[in-house]
């Protein structure tokens, strides 16, 4: 069984900044079924990113997934208000266990 | 408008039996896995497990194996995940989601449900 850590855990940024978040596999995986969300409070996830690095509809161009392997990551280039969220990336049945961005 | 449609809030009682549904429309139902995620209060996603409308065909994760049963009728156009007896470790909020792409088992799931809030508590 896949097991996928994200880090950190949380991070506290403000508005404009660059932010990477981190999805570790404990073994190889397929870079075809790796996806990311976003869930704000009171919300259904959001999808952002599928194979990887694919964006979903509608996401804006400011978040980007790349990696490949054990190791893949979410970039977001320019934080927006709307962005404060929890992320979780995914490989067909495991999700990480999620990584708070927080205001500053 | 693609979208998913889930049933209401439901509070039960332990040992209680228990059908939650997902309907969806503006998309062709058979042609797409549906799946089932739990959020536990506070807590992170857990894929529980998809099925095929089409032909019925269903993959679940080990952790949920055995204790839920995911269905769909496609003449409604509508999945379904059922419990024979709850237990209050049931509690949580159930997501239906659409898995993108079609026939493969393993894609993200693109579009999310509304939610819906099971609570068992005695």
């Amino acid at each position: 069984e896949i097991v996928l850590t994200q880090s950190p855990g949380t991070l506290s940024l403000s508005p404009g900044e660059r932010v990477t978040l981190s999805c570790r596999a404990s073994h190889s995986v397929s870079r075809d079924s790796l996806a990311w969300y976003q869930q704000k409070p009171g919300q259904a996830p959001r999808l952002l990113i599928y194979g990887a690095s694919s964006r979903a509809t509608g996401i804006p161009d400011r978040f980007s997934g790349r990696g490949s392997g054990t190791d893949f990551t979410l970039t977001i280039s320019r934080l927006e208000p709307a962005d404060f969220a929890v992320y979780y990336c995914q490989q067909y049945q495991t999700f990480g266990q999620g990584t708070k961005v927080e205001i500053k | 408008e693609v979208q998913l449609v889930q049933s209401g809030a439901e509070v039960k009682k332990p040992g209680e039996s228990l059908k939650i549904s997902c309907k969806g429309s503006g998309y062709k139902f058979t042609n797409y896995w549906v799946g089932w995620v739990r959020q536990m209060p506070g807590k992170g996603l857990e894929w529980m497990g998809i099925v095929y409308p089409d032909d019925s065909d269903t993959r679940y994760s080990p952790s949920f194996q055995g204790h839920v049963t995911i269905s769909a009728d496609k003449s409604i156009k509508t999945a379904f995940l059922q419990w024979s007896s709850l237990k209050a470790s049931a509690t949580g909020i159930y997501y239906c989601a659409r898995l993108r792409g079609g026939d493969s088992p393993m894609e993200a799931f693109d579009v999310w449900g509304q939610g819906t809030m099971v609570t068992v508590s005695s």
